[in-house]
């Protein structure tokens, strides 16, 4: 496709429970990058990969979360025993990045998860 | 950390009337990016500033990023009903080196404009 594609759009969970989101970025675009969204809020950042590794993951709330991209290309963001704290929309973006200059992110559609 | 402070939280405009949001960040940004999110969304880009005193324009959007590169401002002249959504500013410090890539986002301002 043409976009970044997030899978699931939509998950509920129950607390306690461990849930797994899907980002695939679009073709090409060796930067990759994690927030999350809460209502009425901007975009919280996560994580970022620049590649396989993440070169930034000061974001993640704690050792919960944890992210991975190990081929450079698709990435998931896994969360170990959910709290109803972390329902929010997760966003997925990717850029092209070159030279230390971030460019354009294209964002996702989202997974919203939902923990009850 | 980082803060970036956005004004106003809510903006109503009747359609034709112009409209501004204003972006703050606590530390000097190396460039700052500017978002739009409809309801129900993504956050779309619109465009990046990296230049101290830049102003940039796309039709009646209207970009600026300031001396010091703290601050910026959208300015949109004359709205229209499809100018609704929320506008975010991410702000870019390179401290380090390695944190180019991470965008602060502000809270955001939500556009409604009245036909």
């Amino acid at each position: 496709g043409a976009g970044v594609s997030q899978t699931p759009s939509n998950k509920v969970t129950e607390k306690g429970k461990y849930v797994e989101l899907r980002c695939d970025p679009i073709s090409g675009h060796t930067a990759l990058y994690w927030y999350r969204q809460s209502l009425g809020q901007g975009p919280e950042f996560l994580i970022y990969f620049q590649g396989t590794g993440a070169a930034d993951d000061s974001g993640l709330p704690n050792d919960r979360f944890f992210a991975v991209r190990p081929e450079g290309s698709v990435s998931t963001l896994k969360i170990q025993r959910t709290e109803r704290g972390d329902s929010a929309v997760y966003l997925c973006a990717s850029s092209l990045t070159y030279r230390r200059n971030t460019g354009e992110l294209f964002f996702g559609e989202g997974s919203r998860l939902t923990v009850l | 950390g980082q803060q970036v402070m956005q004004i106003p939280q809510y903006q109503h405009v009747q359609e034709g009337e112009d409209f501004t949001t204003y972006c703050n960040s606590s530390t000097t940004l190396s460039n700052i990016q500017w978002y739009k999110q409809r309801p129900g969304g993504h956050p779309v880009f619109l465009i990046q500033l990296v230049k101290s005193g830049e102003v940039k324009k796309q039709k009646r959007l209207t970009f600026q990023f300031g001396e010091a590169k703290k601050n910026s401002s959208l300015h949109i002249t004359a709205t229209q009903t499809t100018d609704v959504g929320t506008y975010f500013c991410a702000g870019i410090t390179n401290a380090g080196g390695t944190s180019y890539g991470k965008l602060t986002f502000g809270q955001g301002t939500i556009l409604t404009v009245h036909p």
